[in-house]
C-alpha cells in the first residue's frame, strides 16, 4: 500500500508563531490529500481536503486563513497553522486515498502551543 | 451533518477471548465502511473494509459485519492478543472518486493478560 510520511512528528511553538506540517506521499501520486485534527480521547475530525494545483476545500467551522493548505505537487501537501494559540494544540494527521484501495494515514504531528 | 457514532468508549477483554466492537452509522448514502486501529501517538492503521453490497468480510483474525437495515457495523477480533490493545474507529465514506472519510467516536480496547 501507499506510504505517507508526515513531518515533524512533534513540534512545540510559542503562541503567535506559525508552524508548517508536511505530508508526503512516498510511492503514490496523490491529487487529493486530507487533513484531520484529533484532540485527546476524541475522534478524528476532517479539517480540509487538499487538492493538487487548486484551492483546498475546508470543512464547516475551519478557518481557512488560519489553517493554510498548499498542495503544490502530487507528492506533497503542507498545512500551516498561522498565529498559533494554545487551543490549536492537537494531533494533526494527513491521509491519502488510493482509488478503490482505501485510505492511508500519516503518523501524525503532535503540536503543542505554549 | 450526519455522523458515525460509537457508544462503548472502553471494552476490556481477556486475552484469548473474542472481541466485538460495535458502531452505528446514520448516513444511509454511505456505501463504504472501514475499521481503523489507532495506537497512542500514531496515525490510524487500516484493518479491514467493506462495501455496502456485502454484509460480511473476513480478514486475518478479524471480521466485519454490516447490517444496512439498522445501519450497524461491527468488528470482531478472534483470539484477542495484548497487541490488539488500541482505540478502534469505524469510518464511513462513499466509494469512487476521492471522498472524505467520517470517523466514529472510537472504542478503546483493553486486553487483559
Amino acid at each position: 500500500g501507499a506510504v505517507v510520511s508526515q513531518h515533524p512528528s512533534r513540534v512545540i511553538c510559542k503562541s503567535g508563531t506559525s508552524v508548517k506540517i508536511e505530508c508526503r506521499s512516498l510511492d503514490f501520486q496523490a491529487t487529493t490529500m486530507f487533513w484531520y485534527r484529533q484532540f485527546p480521547k476524541q475522534s478524528l475530525m476532517l479539517m480540509a481536503t487538499s487538492n493538487e494545483g487548486s484551492k483546498a476545500t475546508y470543512e464547516q467551522g475551519v478557518e481557512k486563513d488560519k489553517f493554510l493548505i498548499n498542495h503544490a505537487s502530487l507528492t506533497l501537501s503542507t498545512l500551516t497553522v498561522t498565529s498559533a494559540h494554545p487551543e490549536d494544540s492537537s494531533f494533526y494527521i494527513c491521509s491519502v486515498q488510493l482509488r478503490g484501495y482505501g485510505y492511508t494515514f500519516g503518523s501524525g504531528t503532535r503540536l503543542t502551543v505554549v | 451533518g450526519e455522523s458515525v457514532g460509537l457508544h462503548l468508549p472502553t471494552l476490556s477483554v481477556q486475552e484469548g477471548d473474542n472481541s466485538i466492537i460495535n458502531c452505528a452509522y446514520s448516513n444511509s448514502a454511505s456505501d463504504y465502511f472501514i475499521w481503523y486501529k489507532q495506537e497512542s501517538g500514531k496515525g490510524p492503521q487500516f484493518i479491514i473494509d467493506i462495501r455496502s453490497n456485502m454484509d460480511k468480510r473476513q480478514g486475518q483474525r478479524v471480521t466485519v459485519l454490516l447490517n444496512k437495515t439498522v445501519k450497524h457495523l461491527s468488528l470482531q477480533i478472534a483470539a484477542t492478543q495484548p497487541g490488539d490493545s488500541a482505540v478502534y474507529f469505524c469510518a464511513e465514506s462513499y466509494s469512487g472518486g476521492y471522498q472524505k472519510v467520517t470517523f466514529g467516536t472510537g472504542t478503546k480496547l483493553q486486553v487483559i493478560p
